[in-house]
Formats: C-alpha cells, structure tokens, sequence
C-alpha cells in the first residue's frame, strides 16, 4: 500500500490559473518534503515543513501542512510555464528515512 | 564538486549482466539513500544508510539488488543478473542526518 499519496496524479493547467497539488498520510508526518523534477533532470528542493499549521512560500509558490501534520498542500499562484515538471512530496514518517509520493505532473498551457 | 555524484551517468546492458552504481555523498552526511525511478514514475525507496546503524533494506525489490557503505562516504548499489524491468533511474540522495536530502543527477539504466 502507498503510505504516502499524492493528488492528482497529473494537471494540465492553463498559463496564468491556480492550482494545488495535495499529499496525504494515513500517519502523521514527522517532515514533509516538496521536490520539483524538471522532465529529465535532477530534484531540485522546494520546501520543509515541520510544525502543525506550518506555511511557507517562495516567489508563487505556497506550502502548507495541516495542523494533525498528515496532509499537505502546495498552492502555486498564476502560474508560469517554468513550473511545469513534477512535483513529489517526501515525508518522514517513522523519524528516520524519507519516502516519496508518486509525484504529480504539471503541464502548463501557453 | 560540493554536491551528491553518482557514476556512471548512463549505462547501457545485457540482460543477466551485473551493474554497479556508484554514489559519492556529500562530505559530512551520515544518511545515504537509494531511490528507484521508473520512466513517468515517482520515487521507489530502496535503501538507507545511517551513520554505522544496520541499513534499511526495506524497499530491495529482490535479492538481485545490493548495496554497501564505506563508512559515511562511498555507496554502491549493486543489481545481479539484471532483467529489462531493472531498466530505470536511480538517485542517490544524502543528508545530514533526516532532513533535507540532496540528490544526485542519478544513473539511467537500460537493460536490452
């Protein structure tokens, strides 16, 4: 079973609209990770998320982690072609190894 | 270089021919990590190295798959007769302790 879900597992959005990638654990979450994955390349580190209620953004893009510390949400705010890539949540779940969602994938239209 | 390397950057095999994947973590990380990535996919756990604790082999798909850990520096990861569905990516990734992991550019495998 996946410990770890991401939703959905695919957006197609148009240039300039919002939109939110979810993650979500059954078990509460010691650390939550967001990634990017450009199509073919490395991950590059988006956020850490810690505390219940916890929020952090960076340019347009806006992290969150529910107070019970088990679903997280990633807001990106009119967005841009550069955003497009995969998006893929990590999380600490038993206070020593990360695991990965599935990740999502973002295709923005021009 | 100051970040996670890993080596080679490509490799290409026969069906039932071993590989070994080489990752050099960043100076001073005690945790390394073994992912999977599948074309299209998402990151699939493979293993863990902590400091000198015994390494998480929780997520070693069969027993073809191996790996070791020099201390805090060098990992391979080691795959026995491989089979076409070994074909993938595979990052390695370090961090400090559990925290914030940086990882390497990976290794694309592919089995013929």
């Amino acid at each position: 079973s996946q410990e770890l879900e991401q939703s959905p597992q695919s957006l197609i959005v148009q240039e300039g609209k919002n939109l939110t990638i979810n993650c979500t654990s059954s078990k509460t979450l010691y650390g939550l990770y967001w990634y990017k994955q450009k199509y073919g390349e490395g991950l590059i580190f988006l956020m850490m998320l810690q505390k219940g209620g916890e929020e952090k953004s960076h340019e347009k893009i806006t992290a969150k982690l529910d107070e019970k510390k088990q679903q997280s949400s990633l807001h990106i705010t009119a967005s841009q072609p550069s955003h497009a890539g995969i998006y893929l949540c990590g999380a600490d779940l038993t206070g020593d190894k990360i695991i990965f969602g599935k990740g999502t994938r973002l295709h923005i239209l021009p | 270089g100051a970040g996670v390397s890993q080596s080679p950057s490509n490799k290409v095999t026969e069906k039932g021919k071993d590989v070994e994947l080489r990752c050099d973590p960043i100076s001073g990380h005690t945790a390394l990590y073994w992912y999977r990535q599948r074309l299209g996919q998402g990151l699939e756990f493979l293993i863990y190295f902590q400091g000198n604790s015994a390494p998480d082999k929780s997520g070693l798909p069969s027993d073809r798959f191996s790996a070791e850990r020099t201390g805090e520096s060098v990992s391979t990861l080691t795959i026995q007769r491989t089979q076409q569905e070994d074909s993938a990516v595979y990052l390695c990734a370090s961090s400090p302790g559990v925290g914030t992991q940086y990882f390497g550019p990976g290794t694309r495998l592919t089995v013929l």
